[in-house]
């Protein structure tokens, strides 16, 4: 089945710093990927969609400035928390699919953010 | 405006029972997908299954089986023989055509107990 890499796992860094979060489709080719936040025992709200070589699509309320997307390939994107604060703390989530219209979105493991 | 709706928020069953976790949708679209997927503790989400709007057959996967009812906009899931492996939270996700993006439920909890 289609894979979905993230890296890193888990992440616990001091305010102020910027994270990387990586995101890789690994055996196709992900034309669209989504990140993901979800909070403990909530749904996942969707944060922004992107498309290859296309500027993110960002959802009400998230700060673009903040989130920094890039979908630089067909197999990777990324998501950089700029200046996190304790308040950006979250569980990460990307997830992506390949062209076709009715293909599932497949997830990769997800980011625990720890922000001190 | 597409909806998805899983009314239950939590479920706990005792190992061995039947369970189905309820899912309804709105959509104005005549083509669209219905999805569920498995997020377990460890927090990876799994696909289950995809339905298209044009396939109302029932299916039947293991333990698993989904039914799939247009008239009432529904796309339930039912654990046969439930175990505690199946512990989880469910959610269910619709997708319009051309649309990138699925919009999800809000998820059901589901507990096994031994």
């Amino acid at each position: 089945g289609a894979v979905v890499s993230q890296h890193p796992s888990w992440v616990i860094c001091k305010s102020g710093t910027s994270v990387k979060i990586e995101c890789r489709s690994l055996d196709f080719q992900a034309t669209t990927m989504f990140w993901y936040r979800q909070f403990p025992k909530q749904s996942l709200m969707l944060m922004a969609t992107s498309n290859e070589g296309s500027k993110a699509t960002y959802e009400q309320g998230v700060e673009k400035d903040k989130f920094l997307i890039n979908h630089a390939s067909l197999t990777l994107s990324t998501l950089t928390v700029t200046s996190a604060h304790p308040e950006d703390s979250s569980f990460y989530i990307c997830s992506a699919r390949d062209g076709r219209e009715d293909q599932p979105q497949h997830f990769g493991d997800g980011t625990r953010l720890s922000i001190l | 405006a597409q909806k998805v709706t899983q009314a239950q928020t939590e479920i706990s069953v005792v190992e061995k029972e039947d369970v189905t976790l309820d899912c309804v949708y709105e959509t104005r679209d005549t083509t669209y997908y219905l999805f569920w997927y498995k997020q377990p503790p460890s927090g990876e989400l799994v696909f289950l299954i995809r339905r298209n709007s044009f396939d109302e057959q029932n299916e039947i996967s293991g333990r698993y089986s989904w039914n799939f009812q247009k008239s009432t906009s529904s796309f339930n899931f039912t654990i046969t023989a439930s175990q505690v492996v199946d512990s989880a939270v469910y959610f269910c996700a619709l997708r319009g055509p051309n649309a990138g993006k699925s919009t999800f439920g809000d998820g059901t909890t589901l507990t096994v107990k031994p």
